[in-house]
């Protein structure tokens, strides 16, 4: 199963970019990355996700390196409000074919005033 | 559009009692999920749907079942509560297999 490994914390100053980044050097070609976010004790938000194209939205760009091994979230304009905990997962199935989503434990992320 | 809503938010059960955790969907879509929150731990799956009349094990299933008679209600049922079950539930759904999914509040279950 492809696992990803984040930092556990990041600070951030408000108005600057956050660059949080994901290593998932075990995923396969059909995995996509997803990345969340979860605020406090609410329920995780999604955030974007990407097979091998760089994509952006409205909320964040994801940036995934060529050889698909690591994964970079950038929130372009970090505000208060982004404090949060930032989960990067890829999909997968365990040993007994059992669908899952492998969430790590994320990086904090603190935006400082 | 209320989202995913899910009900209760707060729970105490004792040791064997049994309880269903609703969860339900205004948005039509196909994908549901239960899924368990516990402190050090990332969240893991217990089952999922993949449409009315289909559901499926996760990672963590035992102790837990699911139904799926409707689009928009996929509840958690819990037979014999343990203590091991203590936890946040949150309920998560998706219009398409590769889609981010939308996360209900959570149901905080405590077993004593």
């Amino acid at each position: 199963d492809a696992k990803t490994t984040q930092p556990p914390s990041m600070d951030c100053a408000e108005g600057r970019a956050a660059n949080l980044p994901c290593n998932h050097s075990t995923i396969s070609g059909n995995e996509y990355v997803y990345w969340y976010r979860q605020i406090h004790s609410q329920g995780p938000q999604y955030i974007i996700h990407g097979l091998k194209n760089n994509e952006t939205n409205e909320m964040a760009s994801l940036i995934i390196t060529e050889d698909r091994k690591s994964s970079t979230l950038i929130l372009p304009h970090a505000t208060l409000r982004d404090t949060a905990v930032y989960y990067c997962i890829v999909r997968g199935y365990n040993a007994g074919n059992n669908r899952k989503l492998i969430w790590g434990l994320g990086t904090s992320l603190a935006v400082n005033p | 559009n209320a989202g995913v809503t899910q009900t209760p938010k707060f729970q105490v059960l004792k040791t064997g009692q049994s309880m269903t955790l609703q969860c339900a969907q205004d948005m039509n879509h196909e994908y549901m999920s239960w899924y368990r929150q516990d402190p050090g731990m990332g969240l893991r799956l217990i089952h999922y749907s993949v449409g009315a009349g289909i559901t499926d094990q996760g990672e963590v299933p035992n102790g837990y079942n699911v139904s799926r008679s409707t689009t928009e209600d996929f509840p958690l049922r819990l037979l014999s509560a343990a203590p091991s079950q203590t936890s946040v539930y949150f309920c998560a759904s998706s219009g398409q297999a590769n889609y981010g999914y939308t996360f209900g509040s959570g149901t905080r279950l405590t077993v004593v």
